[in-house]
């Protein structure tokens, strides 16, 4: 069984089209969040939601909008893509258990806006 | 500054040898600092946390932490052609949070 998975793994799409993410845990973890990681391979946080409800919204462009329906799911809408946004997104899940809380990721998605 | 910095590298070493990892991070408030290994093309895979001052040893990895120089470190004894990865460091980003900053990773490469 996946714990983290993540829909779909890749997604090539052309400048101004819609697009949406999914991500799923099966852990049972509180927190889940996206990550970026550009061409240099540098993750960077986008999202945070514990519970269902936002944490943590980095400087991201209201272009990209995080839904989570129940805190098994985190998905990631973006709106009029641009090349930019080329990329690969990881869903990551986590929980609070006395001092640890280290991630588990998703496989990641890797996006190509032509 | 930077929230966690470590050098890109490329960080050479021979099989056998011992391969050391710095970090750097900037905020004084950050309790919880781990080691993730990302193989090229694949998820980040949690090898070593540490909270408190001191060493941390798992296997052949041994993770270092000073909090007052704001120092996180991880060694690697015997490095193999398979630990050839990047090793990103990972600083929660204050002192309630659970989110976590990673540095740009260093790129280690074993040689046979």
């Amino acid at each position: 069984d996946t714990a983290v998975s993540q829909t779909p793994k890749y997604l090539v799409t052309q400048m101004g089209n819609d697009k949406s993410i999914k991500c799923e845990q099966n852990l049972g973890h509180d927190t889940m969040y996206w990550y970026k990681q550009d061409s240099k391979k540098f993750l960077k946080i986008m999202f945070s939601y514990n519970n269902k409800e936002l944490i943590i919204n980095e400087t991201v462009p209201n272009r990209f909008s995080p839904k989570s329906p129940d805190k098994a799911h985190l998905n990631l809408h973006i709106n009029s893509l641009e090349l930019g946004d080329s990329a690969v997104y990881f869903c990551a899940s986590s929980q609070m258990t006395g001092e640890y809380y280290g991630y588990t990721f998703g496989s990641g998605t890797r996006l190509t806006v032509v | 500054q930077k929230e966690v910095e470590q050098n890109s590298g490329p960080l050479s070493v021979p099989e056998g040898a011992i391969a050391s990892l710095n970090c750097t991070y900037s905020d004084r408030g950050s309790q919880s600092f781990f080691w993730y290994r990302q193989y090229s093309g694949k998820s980040p895979e949690l090898i070593m946390s540490i909270y408190s001052n001191g060493d941390k040893e798992d296997g052949r990895f041994t993770a270092q932490l000073n909090k007052a120089s704001q120092y996180v470190s991880l060694l690697i004894r015997d490095s193999q052609p398979s630990d050839s990865a990047t090793y990103l460091c990972a600083v929660n980003k204050n002192q309630a949070g659970t989110a976590l900053i990673f540095g740009k990773g260093t790129t280690l490469s074993v040689s046979s």
